[in-house]
């Protein structure tokens, strides 16, 4: 069946630096989604990104579709405290949509 | 808007026991909504697609007979665990879909589920 992993699994980081996670899925995709969960809460929708090799932008944070729509990733420029937490990307090929395995973020002030 | 609650957000039951839980679209219709399972510190696995009015769709090796959802109404879906026994334990989300608002998926805040 469809597999969305995602790489690294964990990332610790110092304020400031930078930060990236890269999601792969192992079918084309329609679109892809990301997702931002805090510890104890719920997944939280960030961005949806449709078309081959779009890149859109909020804030500090890049997001990137591939142009063969199978991978995807996330980057943070300059991180803060506030970013933590686990980043999920979420694929859909059919009806579904398929989660990744996510990266979870700490940020050390 | 679209806002979606889930209730109990905890439960801790015995063994053997069915615990239902709700989840509800607060402001807005959702034909479609959907049921998660988070074990700690994984991913979220898609367990059915809940459809108004009609039977729910599950992911493979989901115990339909198991875990049993209805979808009464176009604001609320409720997931019931029959004879929970502890590797049921786990967090259980649900998200919603506006009807005519695209592909996004609104999540609940999800229920904590401990079975002793």
């Amino acid at each position: 069946g469809q597999q969305v992993m995602q790489i690294p699994q964990y990332q610790h980081v110092q304020e400031g630096e930078d930060f990236t996670t890269y999601c792969n899925s192992s079918t084309t995709l329609s679109n892809i989604q990301w997702y931002k969960q805090r510890p104890g809460g719920h997944p939280v929708f960030l961005i949806q990104l449709v078309k081959s090799g779009e890149v859109k932008k909020q804030k500090r944070l890049t997001f990137q579709f591939g142009e063969a729509k199978k991978n995807s990733s996330l980057h943070i420029t300059a991180t803060q405290t506030t970013d933590v937490g686990t980043y999920f990307c979420a694929g859909r090929a059919t009806d579904k949509l398929i989660f990744g395995t996510g990266t979870r973020l700490q940020v050390f002030p | 808007g679209a806002v979606v609650s889930q209730h109990p957000s905890w439960v801790i039951c015995k063994s053997g026991t069915s615990v239902k839980i709700e989840c509800r679209s607060l402001d807005f219709q959702a034909t479609t909504m959907f049921w998660y399972r988070q074990f700690p510190k994984q991913s979220l696995m898609l367990m059915a697609t809940s459809n108004e009015g009609s039977k729910a769709t599950y992911e493979q090796g989901v115990e339909k007979d198991k875990f049993l959802i209805n979808h009464a109404s176009l604001t609320l879906s409720t997931l019931t665990v029959t004879s929970a026994h502890p590797e049921d334990s786990s967090f259980y989300i649900c998200s919603a879909r506006l009807d005519f608002g695209g592909e996004t998926q609104y999540f609940g805040p999800g229920t904590r589920l401990l079975v002793l």
